[in-house]
């Protein structure tokens, strides 16, 4: 069954660095998602990516967030100067058709120190 | 803004008995999407089960059913002959159907099986 895969599946990164978290959607999706989960509380949409740009984005995505998919298989999301709350688990999810439901990467846990 | 509510912290129950988690959420939309998720300590997000808000009929995977009551909005997950495997976190999500805009998710049940 097709994949959505992320990397790395753990990053430990110091407070105000900058850190790029990978995402292969699967390949015949179109739409591109990244989630992230603060520990022990519930998933929050960050933001999604249809036709090679941002079609929404909530709050949390502010002017340190941006996502690009440079090559046409990779999806990335990159935090520019990271901040200790920045710590949670990113997932990747992707869709091909809203009823089908999103199809989500195993996550990356960043760790920020 | 749309919400989704799941006011059980935690259940229990034991190994082959069935259990109901509960899920109500707040919309003004007609037309949209309910899912339940499945969160395992390994935290990889797995799809339970999935309505369609236009559908009467309640969706069904094999032990996995719902019931969802629009008028009342509610959508509750019921779990028949619970296996140890169905030990997770299980989250409630909604979305309007159409639009780019992502999931919302509830708080999270987490699911203890008792042997």
């Amino acid at each position: 069954e097709p994949e959505v895969t992320q990397t790395p599946s753990h990053q430990v990164t110091q407070m105000g660095q900058e850190v790029i978290l990978r995402c292969v959607p699967i390949s015949n999706h179109l739409y591109f998602y990244w989630y992230r989960q603060i520990l022990g509380q519930k998933v929050e949409f960050l933001v999604s990516f249809y036709n090679n740009e941002i079609s929404e984005k909530s709050e949390i995505f502010d002017d340190q967030f941006s996502v690009e998919r440079p090559d046409g298989s990779n999806f990335t999301l990159k935090i520019r100067s990271t901040k200790l709350e920045d710590s949670a688990m990113y997932f990747c999810a992707s869709l091909s058709e809203e009823l089908y439901g999103y199809t989500f990467g195993s996550g990356t846990r960043l760790t920020v120190v | 803004a749309q919400t989704v509510t799941q006011s059980q912290p935690e259940m229990s129950v034991q190994e082959a008995e069935t259990v109901t988690l509960s899920c109500t959420y707040d919309t003004s939309e007609s037309d949209y999407y309910l899912f339940w998720y499945k969160q395992p300590p390994s935290r990889q997000m797995i799809l339970v089960i999935r309505q369609e808000a236009y559908k009467q009929q309640n969706a069904t995977e094999n032990r996995f059913s719902v019931n969802f009551q629009k008028a009342a909005k509610s959508f509750s997950l019921k779990i028949s002959d619970s296996q140890l495997g169905d030990a997770a976190m299980y989250f409630c999500a909604y979305k309007i159907r159409g639009g780019a805009d992502g999931l919302t998710f509830g708080k999270g049940t987490h699911l203890i099986i008792q042997p």
